[in-house]
C-alpha cells in the first residue's frame, strides 16, 4: 500500500533552517510529484511548493520563493524540503503528499504523509 | 490569485442529514477541484479530484460536481464518521497554481 513516512516533529530558533523529510513506499516513487503543504495551528491548508520526482521541475507558491528548496532521492524514495529563515509564523504541521501528475505541475494531492510539526520559538 | 470561498463555514447537521457543501472560485478553474477530508489530529484525505472522479475507496454517500466557478460536495446520509473539516482546492496555469479553500466545519448537531 501507498505510504508517505516524515520525519519526527523539530524545535528551531528564529533565523535557522529545518529539513523535513518524506520516505516513500509502495508506489514507483519517480512516477509521481511531491507536494509541501503546511497547517498552522487552528488554521487551513496552505500549499508552499512542488518538485516532480521524475524530472525535477518544481513549483511554488510565491510566497516561499527563495526561502524553500526541495530535493529528492531516487534511490531511496525519499523526499526533502528545507525551510531557511525560520519565523515564529513558521509554527505549523508540514505534510508531504503524492500527486499523480508526474511532470507538467501540481495538480492534486492522493496519498499524504502523517505530518511533521515544526516549532519556531527562541 | 485565484480565491476559493467555501460555505458555509461551519455546518450543524444530525447522523442521516443531507449535507451540501459549496465552494466558489473567484474566476473560472473548469473541471480541476478537489475535496479533501480532515479529521482532527489527522492528514487530509482525497475525497474528489477534477470535481467529480471520487478517489480510492471513498463511499457512494459522497458526491462531487460543479464546473467553472461552482463547485459542491454532496454527503447523502451522515454517519458519524463524517464530522469532520472539508476543504476544496484548486489547480491553475496561473500563480499560485495551487490554492486551497478556508474550509468547512461539518459539526454534529
Amino acid at each position: 500500500q501507498v505510504q508517505l513516512v516524515q520525519s519526527g516533529a523539530e524545535v528551531k530558533k528564529p533565523g535557522a533552517s529545518v529539513k523535513v523529510s518524506c520516505k516513500a513506499s509502495g508506489y514507483t516513487f519517480s512516477s509521481y510529484g511531491i507536494a509541501w503543504v503546511r497547517q498552522a495551528p487552528g488554521q487551513g491548508l496552505e500549499w508552499m511548493a512542488w518538485i516532480s520526482a521524475y524530472n525535477g521541475h518544481t513549483s511554488f507558491a510565491q510566497k516561499f520563493q527563495g526561502r524553500v528548496a526541495m530535493t529528492t532521492d531516487t534511490s531511496t524514495s525519499t523526499a526533502y524540503m528545507e525551510l531557511r529563515s525560520l519565523r515564529s509564523d513558521d509554527t505549523a504541521v508540514y505534510y508531504c503528499a503524492r500527486d499523480p501528475r508526474r511532470s507538467v505541475g501540481p495538480g492534486h494531492f492522493d496519498y499524504w504523509g502523517q505530518g511533521t510539526l515544526v516549532t519556531v520559538s527562541s | 490569485e485565484i480565491v476559493l470561498t467555501q460555505s458555509p463555514a461551519t455546518l450543524s447537521l444530525s447522523p442521516g442529514d443531507r449535507a451540501t457543501l459549496s465552494c466558489r472560485a473567484s474566476q473560472s478553474v473548469g473541471y480541476y477541484l478537489a475535496w479533501y477530508q480532515q479529521k482532527p489530529g489527522q492528514a487530509p484525505r482525497l475525497l474528489f479530484y477534477d470535481s467529480s472522479n471520487r478517489a480510492t475507496d471513498i463511499p457512494a454517500r459522497f458526491s462531487g460536481s460543479g464546473s467553472g466557478t461552482d463547485f459542491t460536495l454532496t454527503i447523502s446520509s451522515l454517519e458519524p464518521e463524517d464530522f469532520a473539516v472539508y476543504y476544496c482546492q484548486q489547480r491553475s496555469n496561473w500563480p499560485p497554481p495551487i490554492t486551497f479553500g478556508q474550509g468547512t466545519r461539518l459539526e454534529i448537531k
